[in-house]
């Protein structure tokens, strides 16, 4: 199975500031076929299920901010979030679906505001 | 409005089984692959279940293999666990989400319905 470690657990960011969390796979998610990333990240909010926002490492949701961006490939993932905001506090996750399931996620990061 | 919800939680004992639903509306259910994800008190988010589109083809994480059948009725656009030798260990929310065929992020998520192993 892939396992998906995320970097740091929790964060403490300032508003307006740039917010940056690392994935990182046990084995290339990299499809060399059609080379493509099969990495998504979530956001889940307290007490909310999980929201996609984005996929196939770099693609962003359909109206999630572009203060969002997700950049990497093969082993190593990046989600960067350019200026916090208040409502951006929430936890993070990773998650692969390459090839066969199942389809791990990272243990999740918790993002707050400094 | 596209939207999931999850129904048949609940307190079930050790060694018991619970059937939990996942009515789906607002698009064309079988298109999509369905998956569930659990998630334990204060824990991360855990893959459990896939089906695909006719539901001729499914998948489990080892935790729940030979415990948990997914399937899916098309016709009455609804998802279900079939969630059979339950164990402390199986408390958690469950979600049930939708994703392309194939690709397997899941794009639409359910609120959730918890179930209490105890």
């Amino acid at each position: 199975d892939i396992v998906m470690t995320q970097s740091p657990d929790s964060l403490a960011v300032s508003l307006g500031e740039r917010a940056t969390i690392s994935c990182k796979s046990s084995q290339s998610v990299l499809y060399s076929s059609n080379n493509k990333n099969y990495l998504a990240w979530y956001q889940q909010k307290p007490g909310q299920p999980p929201k996609l926002l984005i996929y196939w490492a770099s693609t962003r949701e359909f109206g999630v901010p572009d203060r969002f961006s997700g950049s990497g490939s093969g082993t190593d993932f990046t989600l960067t979030i350019s200026s916090l905001q208040a409502e951006d506090v929430a936890v993070y996750y990773c998650q692969h679906y390459y090839a066969s399931p199942p389809y791990t996620f990272g243990q999740g990061t918790k993002l707050e505001i400094k | 409005e596209v939207q999931l919800v999850e129904s048949g939680g609940g307190l079930v004992q050790p060694g018991g089984s619970l059937r939990l639903s996942c009515a789906a509306s607002g698009f064309t259910f079988s298109s999509y692959w369905m998956h569930w994800v659990r998630q334990a008190p204060g824990k991360g988010l855990v893959w459990v279940s896939r089906i695909n589109s006719d539901g001729g083809i499914t998948s489990y994480a080892d935790s729940v293999k030979g415990r948990f059948t997914i399937s899916r009725d098309n016709a009455k656009n609804t998802l279900y666990l079939q969630m059979n030798s339950l164990r402390a260990e199986d408390t958690a929310v469950y979600y049930c989400a939708r994703s392309p065929p194939w690709d397997c992020y899941m794009d639409v998520w359910g609120k959730g319905t918890t179930v209490t192993v105890s």
